[in-house]
């Protein structure tokens, strides 16, 4: 059981390129959710997702974009990549009111 | 909105010293609280939690009693190992298909 996998682990953009981190869970979760960890900052919410198809904006949405076309994936999308998006991304799952799985994280340098 | 304080770190102790970790929360309603960790390198893993007030989570030798009337829900481990090093987020959700909302951490050290 892989639990949530990310790819990919690392990534160096150049500003304004655009790329997409992929969010894949075998668990079956209905919820799925993209956090970003910045220094002293803690994790805030990017996007989430409370099912197949659908989205919704957290605590810092600008400059991203999400879908959710199949139920086990997650995608987000940064299209014009910029040095202030420089941070450690997470992706979680749950199931309703259970805990959240995470996965490793992907590390992203825009330079 | 929710929110949730936790104690700045980094925190640095010797091997075998008490930890306490605050943590203190705002919300409407009655959240679930966790407290997950974070090893080096590696993603957040749920550690303990508490789902109603004056519950008591636990697990590998730290617990946290969920204190409504204080909102609070402090870590403690009686005695901490090197092994115990990592960053701690004490987080909560208010219902079952909300996110959780996370404190900023606490980096916590043992030397040995």
């Amino acid at each position: 059981n892989a639990g949530v996998t990310q790819t990919p682990k690392f990534r160096v953009l150049k500003t304004g390129q655009s790329m997409t981190l992929l969010c894949a869970q075998d668990m079956n979760h209905e919820y799925m959710y993209w956090y970003r960890q910045d220094p002293g900052m803690g994790l805030r919410l990017i996007h989430y997702s409370v099912g197949e198809g659908t989205t919704a904006k957290g605590e810092v949405p600008d400059g991203y974009n999400v879908s959710r076309l199949k139920k086990q994936n997650f995608l987000l999308g940064l299209e014009s990549a910029a040095p202030s998006q420089t941070s450690v991304y997470f992706c979680a799952s749950t199931l309703g009111d259970t805990e959240a799985f995470f996965g490793q994280g992907t590390r992203l340098t825009v330079v | 909105g929710d929110s949730v304080t936790q104690m700045e770190g980094p925190v640095t102790l010797s091997e075998e010293a008490f930890l306490t970790i605050n943590c203190t929360y705002t919300a409407t309603g009655y959240p679930s609280l966790f407290w997950y960790v974070q090893y080096p390198g590696e993603g957040l893993q749920l550690l303990l939690k508490a789902t109603k007030a004056d519950d008591k989570g636990s697990n590998k030798g730290f617990e946290a009693t969920y204190r409504k009337e204080t909102t609070s829900f402090h870590l403690e481990k009686g005695s901490v190992q090197v092994s115990d090093s990592a960053v701690y987020f004490c987080a909560l959700r208010n219902s079952g298909n909300t996110p959780l909302v996370f404190g900023k951490g606490t980096r916590l050290s043992v030397i040995a």
